[in-house]
């Protein structure tokens, strides 16, 4: 069974402080990507990377994927209270079936 | 990009009775993905609904459980059966943009089952 662990799991922050989610699985997978999910909405994508060690920038958010393709992190600097959510990776299983992962609840302080 | 319609948006339901939430997708897609959100956690695969065939249910869920339609190529229906309260959850509707792999998501139905 192919499983993400992400972490870390809740994270309150002020506004202005960076911070790093993590998502590791031991499977490799062909991509990777990374969703933002408020509340009493579906996720929304942020990201997908597909090359190992790929290294994608949005605006204040970067994203890469590990060099073997099991791990991926996401950074974000200069936090704002817009970035509140729930964070989901989610890996391709296959060829169209994605695997999510355990989710970091994120909440920026104002 | 995909909208995505879920109807009901969110229901309180009795044990043993069954709910059938609605997908109605704004373009014709191959694929339609249901998934389970349970309170607090991350998306879980039910089922990929494939027009003209059986669904494709993953280890955990069954059919008898999670009967699934897929009429034609804009619309399915997820049904939970003799619900329980470990069904309560945010059932979600999903489809896949095909080349960029991107996944569309409806708003989801959260059902609390008393």
């Amino acid at each position: 069974t192919q499983l993400l662990e992400q972490s870390p799991q809740f994270l309150s922050i002020q506004e202005g402080e960076n911070l790093t989610v993590y998502c590791n699985s031991s499977s490799v997978f062909s991509s990777l990507q990374w969703y933002r999910q408020e509340p009493g909405e579906g996720p929304v994508l942020l990201v997908t990377v597909v090359t190992g060690g790929e290294v994608k920038k949005l605006k204040r958010l970067t994203f890469q994927f590990g060099d073997a393709r099991k791990d991926s992190s996401l950074h974000i600097t200069a936090a704002q209270p817009g970035d509140t959510g729930l964070y989901l990776c989610a890996g391709l299983s296959g060829t169209y079936k994605y695997i999510f992962g355990t989710g970091t609840r994120l909440k920026v302080l104002a | 990009s995909a909208v995505i319609s879920q109807k009901p948006s969110r229901d309180i339901c009795q044990r043993g009775t069954s709910l059938t939430i609605q997908c109605q997708v704004d373009s014709q897609v191959t694929m339609m993905f249901w998934y389970r959100q349970q309170p607090g956690q991350s998306l879980t695969l039910i089922a990929t609904a494939n027009q003209g065939s059986e669904a494709t249910y993953e280890s955990g869920f069954v059919i008898d459980k999670f009967p699934i339609s897929r009429p034609n190529l804009t619309f399915s229906t997820l049904t939970v059966s003799n619900m329980s309260p470990e069904d309560s959850s945010i059932y979600l509707c999903s489809v896949g943009a095909g080349a960029t792999g991107e996944l569309f998501f409806g708003e989801g139905s959260r059902l609390t089952v008393l």
